[in-house]
């Protein structure tokens, strides 16, 4: 177990609807990034955050926002809902500003289909 | 653009065989990664491999980085059933971390 925890598991929503996911760091950890994975593929980036504030953004539309908190939670938010948004939504938790360089400690990620 | 990529896409062996999985960048790497996904679960990190020419072994796994730092490979000698999942290679470019499609290990028992 990595110590990072995600919620809710799974989340059903209809096209257009918004949608807020949550993360809780490793203790100790004070960068959090976003990953969609599409089924069958590898994990793509979407961003990060450290010290809260976003710190590199992937290919994703601005309706994909997000948040980290003082205790280094985070949140992703998903605007405007559209059906290829279905995927499971990963968080991992890392030491350090470290670009991409630390290791990822992923969460059990949220798997969310839209209708 | 930043690429990894990685095959094969798929490969099926019967179990006592041995699995290899090939990763390449399209740009060179500070450092590569090896995760392991089993079915219906999260990424799992497996290790970081950083020099050029670097090989590490764990147990049944050997993860080797390439003299220009732009390919990978993981090789699984004398496969398990708990071997069974994705393995993925993942490298830094700039601010993000970029996987590739990973290669998915289903064996025969």
């Amino acid at each position: 177990e990595t110590g990072v925890t995600q919620s809710p598991t799974h989340l059903i929503k209809t096209r257009g609807q918004q949608v807020t996911l949550r993360c809780s760091s490793q203790s100790g950890h004070n960068t959090v990034s976003w990953y969609q994975q599409a089924l069958g593929q590898g994990p793509q980036f979407i961003f990060q955050y450290y010290r809260e504030e976003e710190n590199g953004r992937g290919n994703f539309p601005p309706r994909f926002s997000g948040l980290q908190f003082p205790n280094y939670s985070s949140e992703l938010n998903v605007n405007a809902l559209e059906l290829d948004d279905s995927a499971l939504y990963l968080c991992a938790s890392s030491l350090g500003l470290a670009g991409g360089r630390g290791t990822q400690y992923f969460g059990p990620g949220t798997r969310l289909l839209v209708l | 653009g930043q690429q990894v990529m990685q095959i094969p896409q798929y490969q099926h062996v019967q179990e006592g065989e041995d699995f290899t999985t090939y990763c390449n960048s399209s740009t060179t790497l500070s450092n590569i990664q090896w995760y392991k996904q089993r079915p219906g679960g999260h990424p799992v990190f497996l290790i970081q491999l950083v020099k050029s020419g670097e090989v590490k072994k764990q147990k049944r796994l050997t993860f080797q980085f390439g003299e220009a730092k732009k390919n990978s490979s993981l090789h699984i000698t004398a496969t398990q059933t708990t071997d069974v999942g994705t393995y993925f290679c993942a490298g830094p470019f700039v601010k993000k971390l970029v996987f590739g499609q990973g290669t998915r290990l289903t064996i025969n028992p």
